[in-house]
């Protein structure tokens, strides 16, 4: 596998479920990042991770719960969702240094549905 | 606050050139990026801008002004597969990207 990949690709879930999306990146970086896109709509940030560490936590409902186990895979475990939280799920990842982060590579993405 | 603005859709042909404008306002600035992303996949990186200038590669080109606050990613010899989605995302003090809605770019024959 090359790049930053996602699984799954597609999930549809209930209210009352729990589920878990993955993320994996193969370019040695260091920081990893989970955003919501909607359509029309600007990315949104969601949770940053640098050298594992939590950095940012941009306000997001506790139905959604980030983990970072290592530099290289980022979950983000959701339960109890609302229908307004379908949306695509992109995860991304960057290397940081002293000068700031260099550009971010982005998975495919997981396209969640809540009913 | 931080915004970005860029047109929602554009449209053009095949073989020609077109431009795409966006104005940022951050709480300081540590540079501009451009993503293009096509339905239904992970945006990818285009360029990034730091300086005042153009940044040239290949047929797509990026311009800054710092002063201004404003971009634009010009796009040259339109070929069908440009059709996409432009995103424009400024880098503030704090090293977060602020990012635009995207510019839905529709190449016609």
């Amino acid at each position: 596998e090359t790049g930053v990949t996602q699984t799954p690709r597609h999930l549809v879930m209930g209210m009352t479920n729990k589920k878990s999306l993955k993320c994996e990146q193969h370019l040695g970086h260091n920081a990893m990042y989970w955003y919501k896109q909607s359509a029309k709509k600007p990315l949104e940030l969601m949770f940053v991770y640098n050298f594992k560490e939590q950095t940012e936590n941009n306000s997001v409902p506790s139905r959604f719960s980030p983990e970072c186990p290592n530099s290289s895979h980022l979950f983000l475990h959701l339960h109890t969702l609302q229908p307004e939280d379908s949306a695509l799920y992109l995860c991304a990842s960057s290397q940081d240094g002293a000068g700031g982060p260099s550009e971010q590579y982005f998975g495919p993405g997981t396209r969640l549905t809540v009913t | 606050g931080q915004n970005i603005d860029q047109p929602t859709e554009m449209t053009a042909t095949e073989g020609a050139i077109v431009q795409i404008n966006c104005t940022y306002q951050t709480s300081g600035f540590n540079g501009l990026f451009w993503y293009q992303q096509h339905a239904g996949e992970a945006p990818t990186f285009l360029s990034y801008n730091v300086l005042d200038g153009l940044e040239e590669k290949g047929r797509f080109s990026s311009f800054l002004s710092r002063s201004k606050g404003y971009s634009y990613l010009l796009l040259k010899e339109l070929q069908m597969k440009d059709s996409a989605s432009y995103l424009c995302a400024a880098m503030d003090s704090n090293y977060q990207l602020i990012w635009g809605a995207g510019t839905k770019l529709i190449i016609k024959p």
